[in-house]
């Protein structure tokens, strides 16, 4: 079975600081990785994907994310915080192996980010 | 192009009702999922449905329904309501299968059962 682990439920990052969400994840076989927002009341909104190739995944809103196979880590970073960043990130995995066609998603606790002015 | 829909955006039920809750996908997608979100359990996938087929179940009760129609639009259905029921209901959706296509996500329906 896939599982994502985001092992902080908060993240505090002062404005104009750079910011790191962490992801850690465990498949049977390849992974499609995601990062989703949400912002109060509100559905999730896209960020990026990492599919293959690139290691660098660059995103909506000036994120970006790395990920490290021998790790198993897909990490949420931004050079820069803004304090409209504030908002809830989830990151997702999808079994490429499993459910032909399944767009499933395996989703972790999520991490409140706190952008601090 | 418009985004996912969710309807109603609120609802507010007793334990024993019943409930449905629609969702309309971006126009040209055919898969629709649908996840429930609460605070104890996080997102968790309820079903898939694809060209009105279901491709895939979580782990809920049979009490948790759902169909798809041939325009794509998909319902889900929760039958005696149970406190525990309360939850903002996601509906997501995509673009063909087997592509590398993200799930696009509505705004979502805030359930609450009394």
């Amino acid at each position: 079975a896939q599982s994502v682990a985001q092992p902080e439920d908060q993240v505090n990052v002062a404005e104009g600081n750079p910011l790191t969400v962490k992801c850690t994840y465990s498949v049977s076989g390849n992974p499609y990785l995601f990062w989703y927002v949400q912002y109060p009341n509100r559905g999730l909104q896209f960020l990026l994907k990492y599919i293959t190739g690139d290691n660098l995944v660059k995103g909506s809103y000036g994120f970006e994310a790395e990920f490290n196979k021998s790790q198993t880590s897909f990490h949420l970073k931004k050079p820069s915080a803004l304090v409209s960043d504030s908002a809830l990130y989830f990151c997702a995995v999808r079994d490429m192996n499993s459910g032909a066609g399944s767009y499933q998603l395996t989703f972790g606790k999520g991490t409140k980010l706190s952008v601090i002015p | 192009k418009a985004g996912v829909t969710q309807t109603p955006r609120y609802l507010i039920k007793t334990r024993g009702q019943q409930v449905t809750l629609s969702c309309s996908p971006i126009s040209g997608h055919r898969s629709v999922s649908w996840y429930q979100q609460t605070p104890g359990q996080g997102l968790q996938f309820l079903f898939e449905y694809f060209s009105e087929t279901q491709r895939n179940k979580g782990n809920f009760p049979g009490r948790f329904s759902g169909r798809q129609f041939s325009n794509s639009r998909s319902e889900m259905n929760v039958s005696t309501l149970e406190l525990g029921d309360s939850a903002l209901y996601l509906c997501a959706s995509s673009g063909e299968v087997g592509s590398y296509n993200e799930q696009f996500f509505g705004p979502g329906t805030r359930l609450t059962v009394l």
